[in-house]
């Protein structure tokens, strides 16, 4: 049962264009999620974060927002730039837990 | 941020040999640990929770004889693959957190392991 789900395996997009990936949750119970991007063979590192409480959180040229009614999460990166182009993964957790629950993964290629 | 570092990197043994994985906190006391595993092109699962001197938490289908997890300090926690067999060849990531940490997670780099 897969709670946290990226439908589109991969995304390509122009340097400059706006990149938008997406998450799918079924949780209800999930209440702060957060972005990371990973390189081949390197571990994640944390791009943003949202708690439930709010809709929309920005930093720089990244923003993720949240619509707890849908159950869905986005990531806008915008302008995009071709070191932008790695693995996304969209993560959740619960109760500050720390257990993260990841989805599969969208490969963002940015192309100049 | 905070570093994690995890050791080594890459990994190639026998099949029926045990591995050891460590990951360790350089500038924070970690109170608490995590491991997954990542399959090409699939998401990183989580294997196991520990806490600083205490039984890790497993979870479920995570054998708990074959990945045997330690977490005897705040800034170490080992995982050692058992008797290891070539299913269980996979990308290994282990992250930490703790009060300096904000609770934030921060990640290792990873350990890929093949098994022969």
């Amino acid at each position: 049962d897969q709670q946290v789900k990226q439908n589109s395996p991969s995304l390509s997009v122009q340097e400059g264009r706006i990149s938008i990936l997406n998450c799918d949750y079924t949780n209800s119970m999930f209440d702060y999620f957060l972005w990371y991007k990973k390189y081949p063979a390197e571990g994640p590192t944390f791009l943003i974060s949202i708690s439930s409480i709010k809709d929309k959180n920005e930093d720089g040229r990244f923003t993720v927002f949240l619509n707890k009614s849908a159950k869905h999460l986005s990531l806008h990166i915008v302008p995009s730039q071709p070191g932008d182009s790695a693995v996304y993964f969209c993560a959740a957790s619960s109760g500050n837990t720390g257990k993260l629950i990841f989805g599969q993964g969208t490969t963002l290629q940015v192309k100049p | 941020g905070a570093v994690v570092s995890q050791h080594p990197s890459r990994v190639i043994c026998k099949s029926g040999t045990s591995v050891k994985i460590e990951c360790r906190s350089l500038d924070f006391q970690a109170t608490t640990m995590f491991w997954y595993r990542q399959f090409p092109k699939k998401s990183l699962m989580l294997m196991a929770t520990s806490n600083e001197g205490s039984k890790a938490t497993y979870e479920q289908g995570v054998e708990k004889d074959k990945f045997l997890i330690n977490h005897a300090s705040l800034t170490l926690s080992t995982l050692t693959v058992t008797s290891a067999h070539p299913e269980d060849s996979s990308f290994y990531i282990c992250s930490a957190r703790g009060w300096q940490t904000n609770e934030k997670l921060f990640f290792g780099s990873g350990t890929q392991l093949s098994v022969l």
